[in-house]
């Protein structure tokens, strides 16, 4: 699986979009883009995931850029709730992995 | 509908000592996989089953093994435990198919002294 790489922390204030950028250089075609995040002492949870257009759900939108070497999750209005490490995971789909490689992950802080 | 449940939440073993824990997946989830999260190590694969077979494995000695059954529950068995083992483990379930996206549990904390 390619290697992605995050910033280790970020802040944002309760209210505003809170925007976490991954960078996966290496990615090939048929390496799907997961974000996960896991709040302090849980289970980590799935946010959303894509492979080359932009998506969309309830939790949040993935935005990849057109080359697909990065990419951008944004919580549209950050809650004091949405504070957690949040993992960008780059997963080949299809063949026999279905493993998921975490990293180290960015702490999201939402701060009141 | 109910999410995967993993018991017992807090172990404590002794070195030496082996330990067994279970995983109940979401209903209809016929994939389970196993992960250990460590300060040191941060999140690890163990490996993954599915109907029954393992399809994947990470980089854990023989020491830590698991099955699948045919409810797709899943159960973990560590031997011969060392400090080092202390964690907490993770189990996730999915459909197992192609884009499969994992739920997890919220874990088991082993401590071993």
């Amino acid at each position: 699986d390619a290697k992605t790489t995050q910033p280790t922390s970020m802040d944002c204030a309760e209210g505003r979009a809170a925007n976490l950028p991954c960078n996966h250089s290496t990615i090939s075609g048929n390496e799907y883009v997961y974000w996960y995040r896991q709040i302090h002492s849980q289970g980590p949870q799935y946010i959303i995931h894509g492979l080359k257009n932009n998506e969309t759900n309830e939790m949040a939108s993935l935005i990849i850029t057109e080359d697909r070497k990065s990419s951008t999750l944004i919580l549209p209005h950050a809650t004091l709730r949405d504070t957690a490490v949040y993992y960008c995971i780059v997963r080949v789909v299809g063949g026999s992995n279905y493993k998921l490689t975490f990293g180290k992950g960015t702490l999201l802080t939402v701060n009141p | 509908k109910a999410g995967v449940t993993q018991t017992p939440r807090y172990l404590i073993k002794t070195r030496g000592q082996q330990v067994t824990l279970s995983c109940s997946p979401i209903s209809g989830h016929r994939s389970v996989s196993w992960y250990q999260q460590t300060p040191g190590q941060g999140l690890q694969f163990l490996f993954e089953y599915f109907s029954e077979t393992q399809r994947n494995k990470g980089n854990f000695p023989g020491r830590f093994s698991g099955r699948q059954f045919s409810n797709s529950r899943s159960e973990m068995n560590v031997s011969t435990l060392e400090l080092g083992d202390s964690a907490l483990y993770l189990c996730a379930s999915s459909w197992g198919d192609r884009e499969g996206e994992q739920y997890f549990g919220p874990g088991t904390r082993l401590t071993v002294t």
